[in-house]
This record gives C-alpha cells, structure tokens and sequence, in this order.
C-alpha cells in the first residue's frame, strides 16, 4: 500500500529565493490537501483540490503561494520570494470523495523548508 | 479564533493504564472529527473517526466520545502502550472539506 508521498523531504534556502514541492497521493484518491505546520502548534489549512480543480484556499495563502494539480494526480506547492516567516513544515493529505463526505485524509511526511 | 482547543499540552499515564484526551470545539457547523497520532519527523496518522451522528466510536483500543450538546470530544486508549507515546491531534471538518486542528497533546506512557 503506498501512502502519500511527498518530495523533498527538507529544503534549505536562501531568502528571496522560490521553492517548489511535490506531493503524489494515494493513488485511488481525488482529493489532495495543503497544510503548513509550525513548531508548537497543529497543521493549519492552505489549500484543496478534487481532482485537477482548486476548491478552496485559505486566506494563509498569500500571492506568493501557488499550487497546481495539473492532471489530478499529483500536486506541487510553490513559494516564491521566501521569507523567514515561510519556514515551516508543509504537509500534504488526500482523501476519496464519496458520497458520504466523511473520509479521513491520510498524511504524507512533510517537507520541511529552513529560510537562512 | 481558535475554533478546536486542547487544553492539555502533556499527559503521563502508567503502562497498561488508560489514557483519556481531550478536545473541545466551537463551531456547531463541524459534522466530522478525527484523531491523529504524530510521532517526531512523521506527517499524522490517522487514528480514529466520528460523525456527528454518533456519540461513540470504537476501534481496537482505541475509543472516541461525542458530546454535541458540550461541544467536546474525547479519546480514550486502554489498554495504553509505550508505543502509545507520541502527540495526539483532534481535528474538525464542515462538509469534509478542510480540516481544523488543536494544538495537539503530548502523550508519554511510562513502563
């Protein structure tokens, strides 16, 4: 069974500088979730897409965050002109959307990204 | 606006003992909630599930409480485990899209 897989598994950069990140879900699922997660306190919701479209954005999600799942398969987040406040966990989930909306998302392992 | 509350950072419970976690929420529009168990460098891992239908749900050790009226739930692990140690998340969602998290509880279970 293949979780969620996310790629790179911790990303060290320079401030300014743009990031991107790869998630590839369970394979059976069509919903794919963005958190971030920071020292101390519990994932905080980015973004969701079901399937190739974008549902959802939190306000979290400032313009230099995007995220595309362009074939409804996989999904990268990117950041551009990081900021020491970016550095973070980001975590990925995905979910089956059946008629009974209540599935869990499952976790990936996250990428942890350090802004020198 | 924190909308899911853990109130306990930390919780110490003996070996073979049980452990009860809680969570409070304020958002009467939540119809789903979960538990996920976080160990260091890991993403969570789902535990266990309850709708709002449902006062009570049960999976091997594991059991989760609903009380709507107190907006409060509650996990209960017995018998608890050394491997049990890890941060305990509650999570919410409205319509299962986005999930709402506490700030998690670090649970230690000592031999």
């Amino acid at each position: 069974d293949t979780g969620v897989s996310q790629n790179p598994r911790h990303k060290i950069t320079k401030r300014g500088q743009n990031v991107t990140f790869r998630c590839d879900p369970i394979s059976e699922h069509n919903r794919l979730y963005w958190y971030r997660q920071t020292l101390g306190q519990g994932p905080e919701f980015l973004t969701y897409f079901q399937n190739e479209a974008q549902l959802e954005k939190s306000r979290l999600l400032s313009d230099r965050f995007s995220a595309e799942r362009p074939k409804g398969s996989f999904s990268t987040l990117e950041i551009q002109r990081t900021e020491q406040g970016d550095s973070a966990m980001y975590l990925c989930a995905s979910s089956r959307a059946t008629g009974d909306s209540n599935q869990p998302q499952h976790f990936g392992d996250g990428t942890r990204l350090s802004i020198l | 606006d924190q909308q899911v509350k853990q109130n306990s950072p930390s919780l110490s419970v003996q070996e073979g003992r049980i452990s009860i976690l809680n969570c409070d929420y304020t958002n009467s529009m939540f119809d789903y909630f979960l538990w996920y168990k976080k160990y260091p460098a890991e993403g969570p891992t789902f535990l266990i599930s309850i709708s709002s239908i449902k006062d009570k749900n049960e999976d091997g050790r594991f059991t989760v409480f609903l009380n709507k009226s107190a907006k409060h739930l509650s996990l209960h692990i017995v018998p608890s485990q050394p491997g049990d140690s890890a941060v305990y998340f509650c999570a919410a969602s409205d319509r299962g899209s986005r999930l709402t998290f506490g700030e998690g509880t670090q649970l230690t279970v000592n031999p």
